[in-house]
C-alpha cells in the first residue's frame, strides 16, 4: 500500500513533441505528490508538486494531472527539449505522519532528441 | 550557500569492510534523509531523522546506521559491506514534514566488490 507506481521506465520523444509520464498510488493518506527530475551525475531537484484538492497545475512547460478518484497522476512535458533529457520520479508523502518521507516511483528516463 | 555536501564521492569497498557516508547541510534544516538508487528502482528510504538525537528505520534499513548528533550532520554507517550494498547514497534535507520538497546532495557512489 506504500507503493507508488511509475509508466514507463524509459522515453523516448522527438524534440516539440509531448512527454507523458504516469504513476499510480494505493494509500489514500498520501496528501502531497512531488515530481523530481535527476540528470546524470546529480541529486534530484524538485520540479513540480501538487496536493489531492487540485485536479491540474502547471508551472510553464511542465504540468500534473492528478485524478483523485482513480489514484493516478501525470506529469506532461509540452514542447520537449533536449535539456529536459533526465530521469523523473514520482513521488507521494503522507503529511500526517510528521516525517517527510517520500515514496519514489521507480523512475522514467526521458531521452528528447533533436 | 551550499546546501547538502556528502563525501566521499566515489568509494570502493572490498566485503566485510566498514565505512561512513558524511552529510552535512548548512540550511538548518530539522529532517534529513538517506536514500539509495539503484537501475530500476527508484529511491528507497535507508533512515531518516526528525531531528538532532531522533532516527528511525526507513524502508531498507538492514546493514546501515546512523546517528544525529548535530542539526547539521547526518552520517551513514556501514557495517560489514556487501555486494548487494553496491549502489549511490543521496542524503537529503528538508524544513517540513508537510509537503515533499527535499534538498539531495550530489551522491556518493559506493561499489562492493
Amino acid at each position: 500500500q506504500q507503493q507508488v507506481k511509475q509508466s514507463p521506465q524509459s522515453l523516448i520523444v522527438q524534440k516539440g513533441g509531448i512527454s507523458i509520464i504516469n504513476c499510480a498510488y494505493e494509500n489514500t493518506a498520501f496528501d502531497y505528490f512531488p515530481w523530481y527530475q535527476q540528470f546524470p551525475g546529480k541529486g534530484p531537484a524538485l520540479l513540480i508538486a501538487i496536493r489531492p484538492d487540485v485536479s491540474e497545475k502547471k508551472e510553464g512547460r511542465f504540468t500534473i494531472s492528478f485524478n483523485k478518484s482513480a489514484k493516478q497522476f501525470s506529469l506532461h512535458i509540452m514542447d520537449s527539449q533536449p535539456g529536459d533529457s533526465a530521469t523523473y520520479f514520482c513521488a507521494a508523502n503522507q503529511g500526517s505522519s510528521n516525517t517527510g518521507k517520500l515514496i519514489f516511483g521507480q523512475g522514467t528516463t526521458l531521452q528528447v532528441k533533436p | 550557500n551550499a546546501g547538502v555536501t556528502q563525501t566521499p564521492k566515489f568509494r570502493i569497498l572490498k566485503i566485510g569492510q566498514s565505512m561512513t557516508l558524511q552529510c552535512t547541510q548548512d540550511m538548518n534544516h530539522n529532517y534529513m534523509y538517506w536514500y539509495r538508487q539503484d537501475p530500476g528502482m527508484g529511491l528507497k528510504l535507508i533512515y531518516y531523522s526528525v531531528g538532532a538525537g531522533i532516527t528511525d528505520k526507513g524502508e531498507v534499513p538492514n546493514g546501515y546506521n546512523v546517528s544525529r548528533s548535530t542539526t547539521e550532520d547526518f552520517p551513514l554507517r556501514l557495517e560489514l559491506a556487501a555486494p548487494s550494498q553496491t549502489s549511490v547514497y543521496f542524503c537529503a534535507s528538508s524544513t517540513t514534514s508537510r509537503t515533499g520538497e527535499l534538498f539531495f546532495g550530489e551522491g556518493s557512489r559506493l561499489t562492493v566488490l
